[in-house]
């Protein structure tokens, strides 16, 4: 059964920190992993990954997946508190439907 | 920026009632899915639509749900009668890409409320 496994599902940070949330998935014919941050409301797209080795970046995020290991992983440096979301890394397949994990919670304090 | 509109952003219904979900995707795009998350619960994919037909759907989807693209614009999400377990936040999505890639634009979801 296609899976995806984050951790940790919930940390707690002061504003400065940097962070490294987890990734790992098994996906039948695995096409893409995307990064989603979701804040009230609806995810917000962050990151789409491919390929192997090669880091996305914007801003203070970034992203990289290895392919051979199954998993990624999303860094944010110089937290701040309006970084506070759910952190979401659905995967797709050859059908275009995402497999969802349960998130990272992420609360950034003052 | 475009962006993905639904309406209602919350809706609550009494259970056995139909309800139907609206959704604009972004102009250009060609494919269209409608994604559910229950609270606390992880997100879950309940259909994608393509070429004017259903590509591919969850168990979750059965009778009771059916999708429409009536107009050219407008995406909807029909429930013929609803049950308290349908509670949860409703997203759709749309995304413009080919077969390379995947990445889906959500709107802000609809909250439906079964009682």
């Amino acid at each position: 059964e296609d899976k995806v496994v984050q951790s940790p599902l919930s940390l707690v940070v002061h504003e400065g920190d940097t962070v490294t949330l987890n990734c790992s998935y098994e996906v039948t014919n695995f096409r893409s992993l995307l990064w989603y941050k979701q804040e009230k409301k609806a995810p917000t797209f962050l990151f789409m990954l491919t390929s192997s080795g090669i880091e996305k970046k914007s801003g203070r995020l970034s992203s990289i997946l290895d392919k051979k290991e199954l998993f990624s992983i999303l860094n944010i440096t110089a937290t701040q508190t309006g970084d506070s979301a759910v952190y979401l890394c659905p995967n797709a397949g050859n059908n275009r439907k995402l497999i969802w994990g349960l998130g990272t919670s992420l609360a950034v304090n003052p | 920026e475009p962006e993905v509109t639904q309406t209602p952003s919350h809706q609550v219904t009494q259970m056995g009632q139909e309800v139907i979900l609206r959704c604009v995707p972004i102009s250009n795009h060609l494919y269209f899915y409608w994604y559910r998350q229950i609270l606390g619960q992880k997100v879950e994919f309940l259909v994608s639509f393509y070429n004017n037909e259903i590509s591919e759907k969850s168990e979750i989807f059965d009778d009771q749900f059916s999708v429409e693209r009536p107009d050219g614009s407008n995406f909807t999400l029909k429930i013929r009668s609803t049950k308290l377990e349908d509670s949860a936040m409703y997203f759709c999505a749309s995304g413009d890409r080919g077969r390379g890639n995947t990445e889906a634009f959500f709107g802000q979801g609809t909250r439906l409320t079964v009682v």
